[in-house]
C-alpha cells in the first residue's frame, strides 16, 4: 500500500534560518515523489519532484529536497527561509510501476510552515 | 492558458439538495482527478479519469458521481448532499505519463447545512 507521513503538523522558523519539512513514504515499487505548496484560499502549486537520478532535487522558490531510499524519506529544505514561504506544504508519492494505481497520488496530511520576521 | 478552472468557487447547500461541480482544463491532459480537502486529513481522492469517457473510484467515492463526456471537462455530482460532504473540493489534471505532476484548480468551498 502507498502512504505518506508528514510527522510535523507545524514547523516554525525565523526568517533567514534554514528550514526542513519532513516526509517519509511507503510504496510497493520505486517511488515518484512530489512536494506541493498551498497558500491560503488557493489550490496546490507544484514545487519539485524526484523521479530518478540525483538524490538532491532543486525546485521553485529556492526549495530543494533530498531523496533517501534507505530511510524512505524525501525532506523539503531551504537554506534561508522567507516570511513569504509561510504556507501549507504537502508531500505526495506515486508508485512508478506503470500499471499501478493509474497515476494516483497519495498525499500526506500537510505541514503548516510559519516563518516569522 | 487558464490552466485548471473550477466553478462555482463557493456554494451552500441544504441537506438532501443536489449539485454539480465543474472542472475544466485547457492543457489537453488525459488524466483528471477530484479531491476533497478536510482539516488535518490532507487531500483524499474521490474519483478520477484516465481519459474521455472513463471514470474510476478513488479513496472516498461514496455519495459522489462523476462524468467525463469531454476530454477537457470533469464533473463531480452530489445527488443528495450530507453535512459530511462539507469540504473544499479540488480538481486536478495531468499528462499521460505517471511521472508528470498534477495541476490543481483553485478549489470549491462547499458547505452543507
Amino acid at each position: 500500500a502507498q502512504s505518506v507521513a508528514q510527522p510535523e503538523d507545524q514547523v516554525n522558523v525565523a526568517e533567514g534560518n534554514p528550514l526542513t519539512v519532513k516526509c517519509t513514504y511507503s510504496v510497493s515499487g520505486n517511488p515518484y515523489l512530489f512536494w506541493y505548496v498551498q497558500y491560503p484560499n488557493r489550490g496546490l502549486q507544484f514545487l519539485l519532484k524526484y523521479i530518478t537520478g540525483d538524490n538532491l532535487v532543486k525546485g521553485s522558490y529556492g526549495f530543494e529536497a533530498e531523496f533517501n531510499k534507505s530511510q524512505t524519506s524525501f525532506h523539503l529544505k531551504k537554506p534561508s527561509a522567507l516570511v513569504s514561504d509561510s504556507a501549507l506544504y504537502f508531500c505526495a508519492v506515486r508508485d512508478s510501476r506503470r500499471g499501478a494505481t493509474l497515476g494516483r497520488l497519495y498525499f500526506g496530511r500537510g505541514t503548516q510552515l510559519t516563518v516569522w520576521p | 492558458n487558464a490552466g485548471v478552472t473550477q466553478t462555482p468557487k463557493f456554494r451552500v447547500l441544504k441537506t438532501g439538495q443536489s449539485m454539480t461541480l465543474l472542472c475544466a482544463q485547457d492543457m489537453n491532459h488525459e488524466y483528471m482527478y477530484w479531491y476533497r480537502q478536510d482539516p488535518g486529513m490532507g487531500l483524499r481522492l474521490i474519483h478520477y479519469s484516465v481519459g474521455e469517457g472513463t471514470t474510476a473510484k478513488g479513496e472516498v467515492p461514496d455519495g459522489y458521481n462523476v462524468s467525463r463526456l469531454k476530454k477537457q471537462n470533469f464533473l463531480l455530482g452530489l445527488e443528495s448532499a450530507a453535512p459530511s460532504q462539507t469540504s473544499v473540493y479540488f480538481c486536478a489534471s495531468s499528462e499521460l505519463d505517471v511521472y508528470n505532476e498534477q495541476f490543481f484548480g483553485p478549489g470549491t468551498r462547499l458547505t452543507v447545512l
